[in-house]
Order: structure tokens, then sequence, then C-alpha cells
């Protein structure tokens, strides 16, 4: 089944505690993308990758890191977690850009306390 | 610029019709997307309007204007399970991103 997943679906952690959220698709997407959607505020784009070994940064990336080592996997790292952090987290992916439909995997519920 | 607007809130009435309009400002986009998104969960693909006009898909049709900066989601006989938020999205960053509006959150009363 053609799926973008990631894990951990929630997460509690406290202020400062390295974490990092998975996310893998097995549709040899070139595009991926996190996203976090908070109340008021819409899905905001935190990174993209348009292909392995290119990232960018999105509209906030502030206090995040991202990596695409291979084609199909595109963690999430947060070094130093505050609570202004806890967020619904997406990853997506698509064929080749931002222009194509963009499938998301379920999402990830961080608190940070 | 690249901005999307759409309206907050609506509700309607279980097999009733209801058109959710987005309007954009935006120098580049070359079609509009639509999803859907139940509460909690993922947001899914419903529609993507590259050319002007209407297309159909189901109960469900989407509306492009190019000139005019203006889209709509046309829900058809209404069901419960389409409560729910409705984003719409455009190309932008030169294909690198996509532009999201704030989405509406739909409420389908019995």
């Amino acid at each position: 089944e053609a799926q973008v997943t990631q894990n951990p679906r929630y997460l509690i952690t406290v202020t400062g505690k390295k974490l990092t959220v998975t996310c893998s698709q097995n549709m040899n997407h070139e595009y991926m993308s996190w996203y976090r959607q908070d109340p008021g505020l819409g899905l905001r784009q935190i990174y993209y990758s348009m292909n392995v070994e290119v990232t960018d940064k999105g509209d906030v990336p502030e206090g995040y890191k991202v990596s695409r080592k291979e084609k199909r996997n595109f963690p999430l790292i947060l070094e130093s977690p505050s609570p202004n952090q806890t967020s619904l987290y997406f990853c997506a992916s698509s064929l080749a850009s931002g222009s194509y439909e963009q499938y998301f995997g379920p999402g990830t519920r961080l608190t940070v306390t | 610029g690249q901005n999307i607007d759409q309206p907050t809130e609506m509700t309607a009435t279980e097999g009733a019709i209801v058109q959710i309009n987005c309007t954009y400002q935006t120098s580049g986009f070359n079609g509009l997307f639509w999803y859907q998104q139940h509460a909690g969960e993922a947001p899914t693909f419903l529609s993507y309007n590259v050319l002007d006009g209407l297309e159909e898909k189901g109960r469900f049709s989407s509306f492009l204007s190019r000139s005019k900066g203006y889209s709509y989601l046309l829900l058809k006989e209404l069901q419960m399970k389409d409560s729910a938020s409705y984003l719409c999205a455009g190309p932008g960053g030169n294909n690198r991103k996509l532009i999201w509006g704030l989405g509406t959150s739909l409420a389908v009363n019995p």
C-alpha cells in the first residue's frame, strides 16, 4: 500500500531533551516536506527536500533540523525542544515538487512540557 | 505576493449544497489544490485545477478562474461525514512549496 508513515504518533517530552520524528514514504517520491499545524495558524512548512541531499528552509525552520540521506526517509530533529514547539506535525511527499499532489503521513502530536 | 483567503467557518444542512470560496493574490500560481481534513487527521487530496472552469468529481466539484484569482469547492448532497476543514493551496516559490489557506471549517447539521 502506498503510504507515508510517521513515528511516533504521540510524544510527550520535556524541554531540552533531543528527539527525532521519523518519516518514510514507499512511493519513490522525490519531494518531501515537514509541516506543523496549530489552531488559527494553519499548516506551516518547516523544511522541505527536493531530492536526496537537497533540503531547504520553509516558513518556520527555527529550532528544527532535517536530513535526507535516502530518498524514502526524511527525519525531523528537534535538538532542544521548547514548549512553543508543542504542535501537530505532518510529513508529506509528492512526486516531484510542490506543484504535485502531496500525500500526508498520519501526524505526530508532540507535547513539550 | 502570494496570499490565500478563505472563510473561517461555514454551516450547512444535510442533503444541501454548499460552496466554499477561495481567493488568492499571486504571481506564478499555475493551479489550485483543495484538500479535506477531518479533525485530528491528515489532509487528503480532493482536487487540483490547472485550467479555468469547473471540474466535477462525484459529489464534489471545483472551479478555477485564474484571471480573477478565484476558486470554489462545491459539495452536493451533503452528508454528516463531510463535516471537516477544507483547505485550498497553490504552488508557490517556483513550485518548490505549497502556499496554504487557513482552511474553512464546515459543520453539517442534521
